[in-house]
């Protein structure tokens, strides 16, 4: 089994919808959790960090079962900027260890 | 502010030559790390380091060495460069955090063809 999974994507919504992308961690030690996103040929960027408590910005909402080991991201209200590679990514060695998702695809259709 | 710099952005070499991947911060982070990303497979890490003159091994750290002889410098090496590491390379950096809160800034990536 993987350390991080990813829903496999692609997605395809229309703009103005709601998406939600999934994630699974195995190690259950884990202590921090983010999302990145990707650009074709770019470099990953931080879209998030994920809190205990599930946190919101603007459109993008983060949230976290540590029972089931889970993290998920839901995008609100689609636009055509956010079609990108959605990265999930879990630390689980004190800072040292970040481990990526294979990432999931969303493209945000006009 | 310049963040992460890496070079080269591109790079042909033929198997079995060498060369040396520069990642530079200017962030004064404490932890530096070099990914190799391929296709479907997401990124893998190869080596970090948490401070200068440290480094260890990550996930797939056959075939490449790293030196951290100063903080704002970490560099990749390949010694004899074969057709499996055609790769696209990141290299990141963050703060140092004993709970691992801190995310990583990453350089915008060496795309590196071995024929």
């Amino acid at each position: 089994r993987k350390e991080v999974e990813q829903d496999p994507g692609p997605f395809n919504v229309p703009e103005g919808a709601t998406v939600a992308f999934n994630c699974t961690y195995s190690n259950s030690a884990s202590q921090s959790f983010f999302w990145y996103r990707q650009d074709c040929r770019k470099e990953p960027k931080l879209l998030m960090s994920v809190y205990s408590s599930g946190n919101e910005d603007g459109r993008f909402t983060a949230q976290l079962n540590r029972a089931s080991q889970y993290i998920s991201l839901l995008i609100r209200d689609s636009k055509l900027s956010d079609s990108a590679t959605y990265l999930c990514v879990v630390n689980d060695n004190y800072g040292q260890n970040f481990v990526f998702g294979p990432g999931t695809r969303l493209s945000v259709l006009p | 502010n310049a963040g992460v710099t890496q070079t080269p952005k591109f790079r042909v070499l033929k198997t079995g030559q060498s060369m040396t991947l520069l990642c530079a911060q200017d962030m004064n982070h404490e932890y530096m790390y070099w990914y190799r990303q391929d296709p479907g497979m997401g990124l893998r890490l190869i080596h970090y380091s948490v401070g200068e003159g440290t480094t260890a091994k990550g996930e797939v750290p056959d075939g490449y060495n790293v030196s951290r002889l100063k903080k704002q410098n970490f560099l990749l090496g390949l010694e004899s460069a074969a057709p499996s590491q055609t790769s696209v390379y990141f290299c990141a950096s963050s703060r140092s955090d004993r709970a691992g809160n801190q995310p990583q800034h990453f350089g915008d990536g060496t795309r590196l063809s071995i024929l």
